[in-house]
């Protein structure tokens, strides 16, 4: 029963285009929303965040998009840049406890 | 000055072997968690323990066993270690509020051979 889905596996883009990195997700029960990036041999780092009662949340080059009803969220970076080439992680979560439930990731290339 | 360490960082052994892995974070938070991630990526809770109590206990063989002797610290004890428990185990802590991320360590990949 996966709950949160990033169904491209792999995303190409010119370095200063726009990066849209998509999830949906089936709980209706997350409160909250969050993308991680991970590079090889390191751990996931937090990104950015977005309640359920926000539709957009932004931070610097980066921007998080929730569409509730359709059970969607999208990740945007503007402009791309190498350094932004990793594994993002769509994850999200209900409850005080923080049980966190993650996607399966999008490995985005930037390409110079 | 690692925020959240995990140790080794590379664990290679046979199968019916017990191991540990050893996990602290120096970020004061007061919460702490094990994922696995499998072959296919996808990265699961196993554990969590807030404040030394174990909150989050998912369907994981008895085999693992996780121990939390402060807040700062949480291991993960594998027994009979099978060849199935190949994956990356990454530890990871927060402080329970809303919105924040989790930080996490650089993993430990477990090789069963």
């Amino acid at each position: 029963d996966q709950q949160v889905k990033q169904n491209s596996p792999s995303l190409s883009v010119q370095e200063g285009r726009i990066s849209i990195l998509n999830c949906d997700y089936t709980n209706s029960m997350f409160d909250y929303f969050l993308w991680y990036k991970k590079y090889p041999a390191e751990g996931p780092t937090f990104l950015i965040s977005i309640s359920s009662i926000k539709d957009k949340n932004e931070d610097g080059r980066f921007t998080v998009f929730l569409n509730k009803s359709a059970k969607h969220l999208s990740l945007h970076i503007v402009p791309s840049q190498p350094g932004d080439s990793a594994v993002y992680f769509c994850a999200s979560y209900s409850g005080g406890y923080q049980k966190v439930t993650f996607g399966t990731g999008t490995k985005l290339q930037v390409i110079p | 000055d690692t925020a959240v360490s995990q140790t080794p960082k590379y664990l290679v052994t046979q199968m019916g072997n017990d191991k540990s892995i050893k996990c602290e974070q120096n970020l004061g938070h007061d919460t702490m968690y094990w994922y696995k991630q499998d072959s296919k990526k996808f990265l699961k809770i196993m554990f969590s323990y807030n404040n030394k109590e174990l909150i989050i206990n998912e369907t994981v063989p008895n085999r693992f066993s996780p121990k939390s002797p402060d807040k700062a610290h949480l291991n993960l004890h594998i027994n009979s270690l099978e060849l199935g428990d190949s994956a990356v185990y990454f530890c990871a802590s927060s402080r329970i509020s809303t919105g924040s991320g989790y930080t996490f360590g650089s993993g430990t990949r477990l090789t069963v051979v």
